[in-house]
């Protein structure tokens, strides 16, 4: 596609809920990325997938959070049991890899708003 | 662990007015520093810098990076309503595609 592509762009969900978050990521780049943007905060690093495989999970808040790629393009990302603490912008970017060569950009994509009340 | 702050966090100016935006860091192996502009929800990229001292231009912004002291500045001139939006400076540090942001500095231009 164009760009990065993320739905939903907004979801509100009950306290306890699973949700799940779908990226879409650019037409052939292969590193794909999770970020989590909380009111006032910096992105934080979630998770880096390169093809199919998540060499780094390290950022996964909890083991309530994971993610999984399928045929080196849509990601989604899973939130089991949510918690207020959840809610946050959740943003998804991809790039060719190595994603530090110049050229390579990262690009984001909107992101999905979460609300958990 | 590698760190980013960025300063000020929130800065207010008139159009026409030319600012500096700050990214002071820290961190173990550096490969790069990013800037990223974000008006609404995705930040888009801006600037990639490597190298100490290479000014990188795109129309009224630039951008340094200084390695031995560890920041770099994004400067704008003659600033627009339209640059209204968080800067935001990312460090590619220890891994090739983790990258530590900063909080952002909310820019707001007023007419």
């Amino acid at each position: 596609g164009a760009g990065v592509s993320q739905s939903p762009s907004n979801k509100v969900t009950e306290k306890g809920k699973d949700v799940e978050l779908r990226c879409d990521p650019i037409s052939g780049h292969t590193a794909l990325y999770w970020y989590r943007q909380s009111l006032g905060q910096g992105l934080e690093f979630l998770i880096y997938f390169q093809g199919n495989s998540a060499p780094d999970k390290s950022g996964l808040p909890s083991d309530r959070f994971s993610a999984e790629r399928t045929g080196g393009s849509v990601s989604t990302l899973t939130i089991q049991r949510t918690q207020q603490e959840d809610s946050a912008v959740y943003l998804c970017a991809s790039s060719l890899d190595p994603p530090d060569r110049p050229g390579n950009t990262i690009y984001f994509g909107e992101g999905s708003w979460l609300t958990v009340v | 662990e590698d760190k980013v702050v960025q300063s000020p966090l929130s800065l207010v100016v008139h159009e026409g007015d030319t600012v500096t935006l700050n990214c002071s860091y820290e961190v173990t192996n550096f490969r790069s520093l990013l800037w990223y502009k974000q008006e609404k929800k995705a930040p888009t990229f801006l600037f990639m810098l490597t190298s100490s001292g290479i000014e990188k231009k795109s129309g009224r912004l630039s951008s340094i990076l200084d390695k031995k002291e560890l920041f770099s500045i994004l400067n704008i001139t003659a600033t627009q309503t339209g640059d209204s939006a968080v800067y935001l400076c990312a460090l590619s540090g220890g891994s090739n595609y983790k990258l530590t942001f900063g909080k952002g500095t909310l820019l707001t231009v007023n007419p």
